[in-house]
């Protein structure tokens, strides 16, 4: 089984529909991320989270939410999707310790289209 | 502000060498990684530089020059199975990473 899962891994959707993007890791990591993938614009931090009780905005928060139910589960939502917001959605996690040379892992990302 | 920036294509041919730089203006720094993504796949971590200098890992090296703000990848024997893009992130102090947009390598016979 993988290490960081994400579901769904394929999903179309219709404009102003609420959708959750879901990540569940085994690894035991604190830190977890939430980053979208555009062509020529690389990967954008949504949001990302610390520990349960700590969430913070990234890059491009706007018409997203997300939920951090546990370690091992953070969710990305959005609220009402729009065209714009078609891409691929990558989580992440570290382990917030380590070192700081230790490297992200990434889950196998969930492409999302917005109709 | 944040900048990153790397070359968005480069082709090289197989069994020869390859550098991919990458330039970045940042708030904070805590080392900077460079990641390779098949396409259609998740990145992978490659390698990390934190102080100024080389380091090796196999047939991929990574520089850093924090003063001039400047990285590169180096890439050696190429193989075909090394046709990606790559990515050059910086970790801020926070530990959240920036990404830049990537540079898609094609290897060719």
């Amino acid at each position: 089984d993988a290490d960081v899962t994400q579901t769904p891994r394929n999903r179309i959707t219709k404009t102003g529909k609420r959708i959750m993007l879901e990540c569940s890791q085994t690894k035991g990591h604190d830190r977890m991320y939430w980053y979208r993938q555009d062509p020529g614009l690389g990967l954008r931090l949504i949001y990302y989270s610390f520990d349960v009780k700590d969430i913070n905005k990234g890059e491009i928060s706007d018409g997203y939410s997300v939920s951090r139910q546990a370690q091992a589960k953070f969710s990305l939502s959005l609220e009402s999707a729009i065209p714009n917001q078609t891409a691929l959605y990558f989580c992440a996690t570290h382990p917030g310790t380590g070192g700081p040379g230790y490297g992200y892992t990434f889950g196998s990302g969930t492409r999302l289209t917005v109709v | 502000g944040q900048n990153i920036d790397q070359p968005t294509e480069m082709t090289a041919t197989e069994g020869a060498i390859v550098q991919i730089n990458c330039t970045y203006q940042t708030s904070g720094f805590n080392g900077l990684f460079w990641y390779q993504q098949h396409a259609g796949e998740a990145p992978t971590f490659l390698s990390y530089n934190v102080l100024d200098g080389l380091e090796e890992k196999g047939r991929f090296s990574s520089f850093l020059s924090r003063s001039k703000g400047y990285s590169y990848l180096l890439l050696k024997e190429l193989q075909m199975k090394d046709s990606a893009s790559y990515l050059c992130a910086v970790s801020r102090f926070s530990n959240d990473m920036r990404f830049g947009a990537g540079t898609r390598l094609t290897v060719k016979p």
